[in-house]
């Protein structure tokens, strides 16, 4: 079936660690994105990308990378320079003047 | 900047009853609008989204939303709840690139009586 596949669905991760968000797409959409959602505070982009090798910034990028090396493929790395990285993860794949298709998302844990 | 206002944190219906959840949007020109519903620990699923032309539009599962230049309102209706409509459901839009760049509202979550 087509979707959006994140991995892994919980992640636990130790004070200085970096940790790395997997989300693969085979839907053949050209844009991918991370966004963040915190409780009470809807979601807020991270990273988006809308062709392969090219990426920008969202609204709160700091601490966080990406790399859009395959068009399926939009890892996210959590830096240690995240302070406070505990969130649940959602990943999206969309072509122009369509809507976003959404992962299940990864919940993020700092222990 | 573009922002999205949903107004209620909680709402509380009876199941049966008729559902109206607000959004309210800031933006100069005509925005692509959407809603999305979650459920707990999932990710979101498109309940239906406005381009252009007709302003009432209908969604999956019986929700319909109306948008409202002049209110810059896209709010969310249904005639009669379900309790497995219990859920969060977001407002949002995107004014910049049609690429699904998406301004979120916080969410509004949904709570279903018996």
């Amino acid at each position: 079936d087509g979707g959006i596949t994140q991995s892994p669905k919980y992640l636990f991760r130790k004070e200085g660690q970096n940790v790395t968000l997997s989300c693969e797409q085979n839907l053949n959409h050209d844009a991918m994105y991370w966004y963040r959602q915190d409780p009470g505070q809807g979601l807020r982009l991270i990273y988006y990308s809308q062709i392969v090798n090219d990426f920008q910034k969202g609204d709160i990028a700091e601490g966080y990378s990406v790399s859009r090396e395959k068009k399926e493929s939009f890892p996210l790395t959590v830096t240690s320079a995240q302070k406070n990285p505990t969130a649940f993860y959602l990943c999206a794949s969309g072509d122009i003047e369509s809507e976003a298709f959404f992962g299940q998302g990864t919940r993020l844990t700092v222990v | 900047a573009q922002s999205v206002t949903q107004p209620d944190i909680h709402i509380t219906v009876s199941e049966g009853a008729s559902l109206e959840l607000r959004c309210n949007y800031s933006y100069g020109a005509t925005p692509y609008l959407f809603w999305y519903v979650q459920s707990p620990g999932q990710g979101l699923q498109l309940l239906l989204k406005y381009f252009s032309g007709d302003t009432l539009v209908q969604g999956i599962k019986g929700f319909e939303a109306e948008f409202k230049r002049s209110q810059s309102s896209f709010n969310l209706r249904k005639p009669s709840v379900h309790w497995s409509d219990a859920a969060e459901y977001f407002c949002a839009v995107d004014g910049d690139t049609g690429f699904q760049k998406l301004v979120f509202g916080t969410g509004t979550r949904l709570l279903v009586s018996p």
